[in-house]
């Protein structure tokens, strides 16, 4: 079946460093792949997507590449803010199965000033 | 964009009882879904509810357990039957995005169970 693996946390870095969080998946079709964030306190919010190989879906200065070789939609940011802390979560989404969304365990991002 | 919202936003309760959580949208909409984020697990889908007919469940979720209302275009419940200490999790609702944009979800701040 389908499923989606994130690079466990929690992930500390300094502010304005360089941020990598690894995400692969297993589909049988052509999902579309999200990135999710929850800010403290807060619910869910779509942070950026990609629906076909090769697209990069960027927001806020985040982004990822679909990468259909690899099977890998990793979220990287030139130079973090302190900001930027919560959790990301990785999820696919594949009309071959009902369109529901899968989603990764998540990753904590803690920033420090 | 949706504006979610969810009553409680946490709450204790003692085993055997049963929590009746709410989430109100600011918009009419078609397809609202029930999550469980369990500690350290990822989001898993309860249930699918529509307005106007029988919400569909998950392997793993039967109604009995999770039974859930739809009244309307904008409220939906949650109830979480006959709880123990394993039903402690994250419940959250979500909406889907229209206007094309496929297969995103807003979700609703959540509400924190802890069964004792």
């Amino acid at each position: 079946g389908n499923s989606v693996t994130q690079m466990e946390g929690p992930v500390t870095l300094s502010e304005e460093a360089f941020l990598t969080i690894n995400c692969t998946y297993t589909a049988t079709g052509y999902p579309s792949l999200f990135w999710y964030v929850q800010y403290p306190g807060e619910g869910l919010q779509l942070l950026l997507k990609a629906t076909k190989a090769d697209d990069k879906g960027s927001n806020k200065g985040f982004e990822a590449t679909y990468r259909k070789e690899t099977t890998s939609f990793h979220l990287e940011k030139g130079s973090v803010q302190v900001s930027d802390s919560a959790v990301y979560f990785c999820a696919l989404s594949d009309e071959k199965r009902d369109d529901k969304i899968i989603f990764g365990k998540g990753t904590r991002l803690h920033i420090l000033p | 964009s949706a504006v979610i919202s969810q009553k409680p936003s946490r709450d204790i309760c003692q085993r055997g009882t049963s929590l009746t959580i709410q989430c109100q949208v600011d918009s009419q909409v078609t397809m609202m879904f029930w999550y469980r984020q369990q500690p350290g697990q990822s989001l898993t889908l309860i249930a699918t509810a529509n307005q106007g007919s029988e919400a569909t469940y998950e392997s793993g979720f039967v109604i009995d357990k999770f039974p859930i209302s739809r009244p309307n275009l904008t409220f939906s419940t949650l109830t979480v039957s006959n709880m123990s200490p394993e039903d402690s999790s994250i419940y959250l609702c979500s909406v889907e995005a229209t206007g094309g944009i496929y297969n995103e979800q807003f979700f609703g701040p959540g509400t924190r169970l802890t069964v004792l």
